[in-house]
C-alpha cells in the first residue's frame, strides 16, 4: 500500500518555540492532506486539510495562526505548531489522500512541550 | 457532518475468543466505511474499508459488512490473538475526511 512518512517521530521542545513537523507521501502524489491531533486516550481529532497549492481549511475551534500549515507539493505537507505550551502536547497525525480518497496515514509525532 | 458511535472499552477477551466491535454512524451522504487500528506505540493502520451497502471488508481475519439499514459497520473476528492486542477506531469518511469514533482498547490475554 501507499506509504505516508512524518519527521520528527517525537520531538521535545522549550515553551515558546515553534515546532515544525513534515508529513510525506513517497509513493504516490497526495492532492489532499490531512492533519489529526489526537490526545492520550482520546480519539483523533480533524485540525485541518490542506489541498496543494491552496490555504488549508481550519475544523472549528483550530487556531489557524497557531498552527500553520503549507501543502506546497503534491507529496509534502507541513504543519508548524508556533509558540508552544504545554498544552500543545500532543500526537499529531497526518493522512495523504490521491485520486480514490482513500487515507493513508503517517506513523504520527510525538510532541512535547516543556 | 458525520459522526459515529462505538463501543467504548477496554474490551478483555481470552485468547481464541470471538470479537465483535459495535459500531454505528449517521452520515449525511454515502461515505465509504473504514476501520483503523493502532498497535501500542504505532501511528494508524488501515484495518479494512467497505465502500458501498452490503460491501464486506477483510483483512487478518477480520471482517465488517456495510450495512446501510441499520448503519452499522460492527467489526468481528472468530478467533482473536493475543497480537490483536490494539485500539480499534471505526470512522466514515469521504472526500471531507474522515470521522472517528472514540476508539476501543482490545486486550487479548492469553
Amino acid at each position: 500500500g501507499a506509504v505516508v512518512s512524518q519527521h520528527p517521530s517525537w520531538v521535545i521542545c522549550k515553551s515558546g518555540t515553534s515546532v515544525k513537523i513534515e508529513c510525506r507521501s513517497l509513493d504516490f502524489q497526495a492532492t489532499t492532506m490531512f492533519w489529526y491531533r489526537q490526545f492520550p486516550k482520546q480519539s483523533l481529532m480533524l485540525m485541518a486539510t490542506s489541498n496543494e497549492g491552496s490555504k488549508a481549511t481550519y475544523e472549528q475551534g483550530v487556531e489557524k495562526d497557531k498552527f500553520l500549515i503549507n501543502h506546497a507539493s503534491l507529496t509534502l505537507s507541513t504543519l508548524t505548531v508556533t509558540s508552544a505550551h504545554p498544552e500543545d502536547s500532543s500526537f499529531y497525525i497526518c493522512s495523504a489522500s490521491g485520486l480514490r480518497n482513500e487515507q493513508y496515514f503517517g506513523p504520527g509525532t510525538r510532541l512535547t512541550v516543556t | 457532518g458525520n459522526s459515529v458511535t462505538q463501543m467504548e472499552g477496554p474490551v478483555t477477551l481470552s485468547e481464541e475468543a470471538f470479537l465483535t466491535i459495535n459500531c454505528t454512524y449517521t452520515a449525511t451522504g454515502y461515505p465509504s466505511l473504514f476501520w483503523y487500528v493502532q498497535y501500542p506505540g504505532e501511528g494508524l493502520q488501515l484495518l479494512l474499508k467497505a465502500t458501498k451497502a452490503d460491501d464486506k471488508g477483510s483483512n487478518k481475519g477480520f471482517e465488517a459488512t456495510y450495512r446501510k439499514e441499520t448503519t452499522s459497520f460492527h467489526l468481528e473476528k472468530g478467533s482473536v490473538q493475543v497480537s490483536d492486542s490494539a485500539v480499534y477506531f471505526c470512522a466514515p469518511g469521504d472526500a471531507d475526511g474522515l470521522t472517528f469514533g472514540k476508539g476501543t482498547h482490545l486486550i487479548i490475554q492469553p
